[in-house]
């Protein structure tokens, strides 16, 4: 059985940082692309970030680029979102999502989500 | 940037009702079109890709269909479980990949 689970979401304040980690098992980790998906209270989802299977290939929204890092590591199946220069608009439940096949776009697999306030 | 626009904001039916969403694109994404569902305090959870493709799992009472800009998720007969919200989702030309802002659907 396919299981993501995300951990380092809390409370921190603007312009601070933040390390988010999610954890991948019941599958082969490094034959999927893996992405960040986040949702504001309330709001509807929005894509993040999302990284190929090699870590080739990355790609972030431009309401994240230049303050958000995804990564990845093979060997301990987990995928990671470092944020910096955290600002309240980033403040969501944010998940870590495998693509369907290799690197289809879709989402299929689902953490639980971690969620992130930017506050002071 | 893909803009998606789903109708209505808001659906009132009964179970047992035909359930008809809607998504439109700016722009063509061809078939490149996914759906989730998402009920309070859950993931989302996908049903279609591929505009016409049931998720493994997917009961078939949840179809969808178009191509282009418009495209249609139908749940033919609701259960009480299918009230939640409905998402569509694009992968045509990503990055970035973009979400509708969803469709609630309760119990009238």
């Amino acid at each position: 059985e396919v299981q993501l689970v995300e951990s380092g979401g809390g409370l921190v304040k603007p312009g601070g940082s933040l390390r988010l980690s999610c954890a991948a098992s019941g599958f082969t980790f490094s034959s999927y692309s893996m992405n960040w998906v986040r949702q504001a209270p309330g709001k509807g989802l929005e894509w993040v970030s999302s990284i190929s299977t090699s870590s080739s290939y990355i790609y972030y929204a431009d309401s994240v680029k230049g303050r958000f890092t995804i990564s990845r590591d093979n060997a301990k199946n987990s995928l990671y979102l470092q944020m910096n220069s955290l600002r309240a608009e980033d403040t969501a439940v944010y998940y870590c999502a495998r693509d369907r096949t290799g690197s289809s776009g879709y989402y299929p697999n689902w953490g639980q989500g971690t969620l992130v306030t930017v506050s002071s | 940037e893909i803009v998606l626009t789903q109708s209505p904001a808001t659906l009132s039916l009964s179970p047992g009702e035909r359930a008809t969403l809607s998504c439109r694109a700016s722009q063509s994404v061809s078939t490149y079109l996914a759906w989730y569902q998402q009920k309070p305090g859950q993931a989302p959870r996908l049903l279609i890709y591929d505009a016409s493709n049931r998720a493994t799992g997917i009961p078939a009472r949840f179809s969808g269909s178009g191509s282009g800009t418009d495209f249609t998720l139908t749940i033919s007969s609701l259960e009480p479980e299918d009230f939640a919200v409905y998402y569509c989702q694009q992968r045509s030309n990503w990055p970035p990949i973009t979400f509708g802002q969803g469709t609630r659907l309760e119990i009238k």
